[in-house]
């Protein structure tokens, strides 16, 4: 059975930073691209990030570019997400995601999908 | 506010089919394909339908998808108390990556 499970969310200072990790088991992990997808309270899925199988291809979201990093140990089968300079507005529970497709192009089709842990940014 | 628009809410009875719309323009929903995922809060959300009208193993062949032009849909038939949830259509393109649909939140009377 393909696994996903998020860590490493908790209660922040804005300005301030952390890091979630991604732990799978299940399937060939260093085969796939993998997302980060968040969720606002009382708003829809928001795609944040994105990593290819090999990392030699990453992409964000305009809102977190600049501030979040994405990045994965294949050794490890973990996936992570450095967030730094958060902001009230990066409050949401973040869900790490699978890339269906064991190709190098990233199709989108996130087939699994952790539980999500949650970020919260206040003073 | 996403490209992709959906209505907010949806309603059904048990056993009746209703549909669900996602419309975007000739640069995202025009010519990629369009996603599904039904997501109930607090869990993990779930691939319903992907590449328009593809179907996972597991998902029951009660949950369709369709595309034509610029707009999308998804039809659920024989309605179940169980398929109360959020739905969200998404796709991916090169400029934008990933977006999602604002989700529709569907009620089950």
């Amino acid at each position: 059975e393909e696994l996903l499970l998020e860590s490493g969310g908790g209660l922040v200072q804005p300005g301030g930073s952390l890091r979630l990790s991604c732990a799978v088991s299940g399937f060939t992990f260093s085969s796939y691209a993998m997302n980060w997808v968040r969720q606002a309270p009382g708003k829809g899925l928001d795609w944040v990030s994105v990593i290819s199988g090999g990392s030699s291809y990453r992409d964000y979201a305009d809102s977190v570019k600049g501030r979040f990093t994405i990045s994965r140990d294949n050794s490890k089968n973990t996936l992570y997400l450095e967030m730094d300079s958060l902001r009230a507005e990066d409050t949401a529970v973040y869900y790490c995601a699978k890339d269906q497709s064991r190709s190098a192009t990233v199709t989108g089709i996130m087939d699994v999908w952790g539980q999500g842990t949650t970020v919260t940014v206040s003073s | 506010q996403s490209v992709l628009t959906q209505p907010p809410s949806a309603f059904g009875t048990p056993g009746q089919r209703v549909t669900i719309s996602c419309s975007g323009s000739s640069s995202n929903t025009g010519t990629n394909y369009i996603n599904w995922y039904q997501h109930l809060p607090g869990t993990a959300p779930k691939l319903l339908i992907y590449r328009n009208n593809q179907r996972p193993s597991g998902v029951p062949d009660r949950f369709s998808g369709s595309k034509s032009g610029t707009s999308a849909s998804l039809a659920i038939s024989g309605l179940r108390s169980e398929d109360e949830a959020d739905y969200y259509c998404a796709t991916w393109d090169a400029s934008l990556r990933g977006v999602f649909g604002g989700g529709t939140k569907l009620t089950v009377l």
